[in-house]
């Protein structure tokens, strides 16, 4: 398998736009994850579906940010209006399921986003 | 609620020294316990894992135990190399599926 596949790989934006980033989770995986990464607050989990159900966006940080998958083998992050405090590097990861078998969580390479 | 704790970095060692990372957790029951790796310029790789208290996690040459009388999973090393400079994030999963990660430590190895 390709692992997880995230594009872009890097972002560059000014601020107001909207930005769009992509994941294509592992195949058979029933979990996906979208988490931010930044110096200042490390790794945040933003939100996560099950079955392209969404399951928990506690963590998404405002209405600018919105999340889908309208698909099994695929997802979106959308933040509009972007803004430049939303300059971070954006995970995507997957895992089968949520018990100990299942739970490892394998991560894409990132999208690093800039907003200027 | 669970949280991760980990020992602060960043660490630097020379070539074929002991490696100890801290790593301990506040949750109730049983999670399970993770170190993930995360090489520059790329995304976070499962190490090691354990699902049990005292289980022991292996790979590549690193270990770690799950105790769960000291809520704890240190990671180690006996002889590390210039190629394990890395972030190393500790974490937990307790119920359901969301992962609950440590701040990360840096790890420099110097030839």
């Amino acid at each position: 398998d390709a692992g997880v596949i995230q594009s872009p790989r890097h972002e560059v934006t000014e601020m107001g736009q909207e930005v769009t980033l992509r994941c294509k989770p592992i195949s058979g995986h029933d979990y996906l994850f979208w988490y931010r990464q930044t110096m200042m607050r490390g790794l945040e989990l933003l939100i996560y579906f099950n079955n392209n159900v969404p399951i928990d966006d506690s963590g998404m940080p405002e209405d600018r940010f919105s999340a889908k998958m309208p698909n099994a083998s695929f997802s979106t992050l959308k933040i509009q209006p972007s803004e430049p405090r939303d300059s971070a590097v954006y995970f995507c990861a997957s895992s089968l399921g949520p018990v100990a078998s299942t739970d490892t969580q394998y991560f894409g390479p990132g999208t690093r986003l800039t907003v200027l | 609620g669970d949280s991760v704790t980990q020992m602060e970095g960043p660490v630097t060692l020379s070539e074929e020294a002991f490696l100890t990372i801290n790593c301990t957790y506040t949750a109730t029951g049983y999670p399970s316990l993770f170190w993930y790796v995360q090489y520059p310029g790329e995304g976070l790789q499962l190490l090691l894992k354990a699902t049990k208290a005292d289980d022991k996690g292996s790979n590549k040459g690193f270990e770690a135990t799950y105790r769960k009388e000291t809520t704890s999973f240190h990671l180690e090393k006996g002889s590390v190399q210039v190629s394990d400079s890395a972030v190393y994030f500790c974490a937990l999963r307790h119920s359901g599926s969301r992962l609950t990660f440590g701040e990360g430590t840096q790890l420099t190895v110097n030839p």
